[in-house]
């Protein structure tokens, strides 16, 4: 157990729906970062907030949006959604924002049909 | 840009025996961490081993341990003594140290390298 925790850990999804995934960070963890997986490619970078401040954005659509409360955990909006969105989605946190390890939770399983 | 390759798509093992996973990096960064991670079936992202750019000893857990080659770029996985267990998709990462974080703080990994173990 790394001490990330995701919800919902299944969802399945019609097109054109909105989701929100929802991260817990592990105790003590300031940065969040978000990383989709689809079957047939790796792990795609998304988004990263350190403290409840975005710092890096990667390959994330427009139709997608994050952000982090002040208590810390953290939601991966994603709207208009297409066949394609279908992925695992990661959540995973470290303690800060460069340098040291960064801990993956179980993920989120999205199903578009 | 810092870059990571893993050149072998799959690899296989007999069960017990020793397997090296290649992972080659390009930076230009002083300060940096690599990391290799396994993902099993259930598809959990599971920390394998870290190593730290600054030291010089390769890092070692338990029957995984690295050959980290700073100038050559390269940092390899060995298993030991291979378990049926140790089936999983390997990905080795990189991340940049905190002289160069924020925007660079994420985790650059490579496409991954498919790990069978036969009994």
């Amino acid at each position: 157990d790394s001490g990330v925790t995701q919800t919902p850990k299944h969802l399945i999804t019609a097109t054109g729906q909105r989701v929100t995934l929802r991260c817990s960070p592990r105790s003590g963890d300031l940065s969040v970062y978000w990383y989709q997986q689809s079957l047939d490619q790796g792990l795609q970078f998304l988004i990263q907030y350190y403290n409840g401040e975005e710092r890096a954005k990667g390959n994330i659509l427009e139709r997608f949006s994050a952000q982090q409360f002040p208590d810390l955990h953290s939601e991966l909006n994603l709207s208009s959604l297409e066949l394609g969105d279908s992925a695992l989605y990661f959540c995973a946190s470290s303690v800060l924002e460069a340098g040291n390890t960064i801990y993956f939770g179980e993920g989120s399983w999205l199903t578009v049909v | 840009a810092q870059t990571v390759t893993q050149s072998q798509p799959e690899m296989s093992v007999q069960e017990a025996e020793t397997v090296t996973l290649s992972c080659t990096y390009d930076t230009s960064e002083s300060d940096y961490y690599l990391f290799w991670y396994k993902q099993p079936p259930s598809r959990q992202m599971i920390l394998v081993i870290r190593q730290e750019a600054y030291k010089q000893q390769n890092a070692t857990e338990n029957r995984f341990s690295v050959n980290f080659q700073k100038a050559a770029k390269s940092f390899s996985l060995k298993i030991s003594d291979s378990q049926l267990g140790d089936a999983a998709m390997y990905f080795c990462a990189y991340r940049s140290g905190l002289n160069y974080g924020g925007s660079q703080g994420n985790l650059i990994f490579g496409k991954g390298t498919k790990l069978s173990v036969k009994p």
